[in-house]
């Protein structure tokens, strides 16, 4: 169903901690975005990546941060997590019109 | 701020009937795009519809868009089971191919056996 494979599926970290999710993006898919999902609501853009600059942002702070490596993969972490960060983290790859999202992270700040 | 906003916020239905979703938009757009999410996994993307479209299918798909009314319909017609899931509507503001998505809260659909 999907070319885009996300790292790892499920985590659960403590308050205050820090976490690295991971984004293989499909083949020759130049751009990458990350989006978070809190229980309910629509995915919310957190940034993207075009050929390993971030070139938009949302309305994220600084402690979530990326990259983007030049096999276009790409990494999402978040230091000192608060409980309002659980939620599903997905990735999505694109080369032009429409997007191709990975199955998400699904992380939990207990 | 959201861009999409889908209407119903959830639709029952029962097997083989017609499912119609619809979304508004705020601003102007180059394209509108309609995912489909299964039970929080990732979302598979149905369908883009470009500002200069009025109608476009694919399989069961049917979508319009109204610019002047700043509204998108998705219809799925004889719907079976499969189809229960999430469904949302996505704009990129302003044109772009590779910008950023806005999304609404999305539509859950039940579609009854």
């Amino acid at each position: 169903e999907t070319g885009v494979t996300q790292s790892p599926t499920h985590l659960i970290k403590t308050r205050g901690q820090q976490v690295t999710l991971r984004c293989s993006s499909q083949s020759g898919h130049n751009t990458v975005s990350w989006y978070q999902q809190a229980l309910g609501q629509g995915p919310q853009f957190i940034f993207q990546y075009y050929r390993e600059e971030e070139n938009g942002r949302g309305n994220f702070p600084p402690r979530f941060s990326g990259l983007q490596f030049p096999n276009y993969s790409s990494e999402l972490n978040v230091n000192a997590l608060e409980l309002d960060d659980s939620a599903l983290y997905l990735c999505a790859s694109s080369l032009g019109h429409g997007y191709t999202f990975g199955s998400g992270t699904r992380l939990t700040v207990v | 701020s959201q861009q999409g906003e889908e209407d119903p916020q959830a639709l029952s239905i029962q097997e083989g009937e017609n499912a119609t979703m619809n979304c508004s938009y705020k601003t102007s757009i180059n394209n509108l795009q309609w995912y489909r999410q299964n039970s929080g996994r990732g979302l598979v993307h149905l369908i883009l519809i470009r500002s200069n479209e009025r109608e476009k299918h694919s399989g069961r798909l049917r979508v319009t868009l109204d610019t002047s009314k700043k509204s998108s319909s998705l219809l799925i017609t004889a719907s079976r089971a499969a189809d229960t899931a999430s469904y949302f509507c996505a704009t990129p503001p302003g044109g772009g191919a590779n910008s950023k998505l806005t999304f609404g809260k999305g539509i859950t659909l039940s579609v009854r056996p």
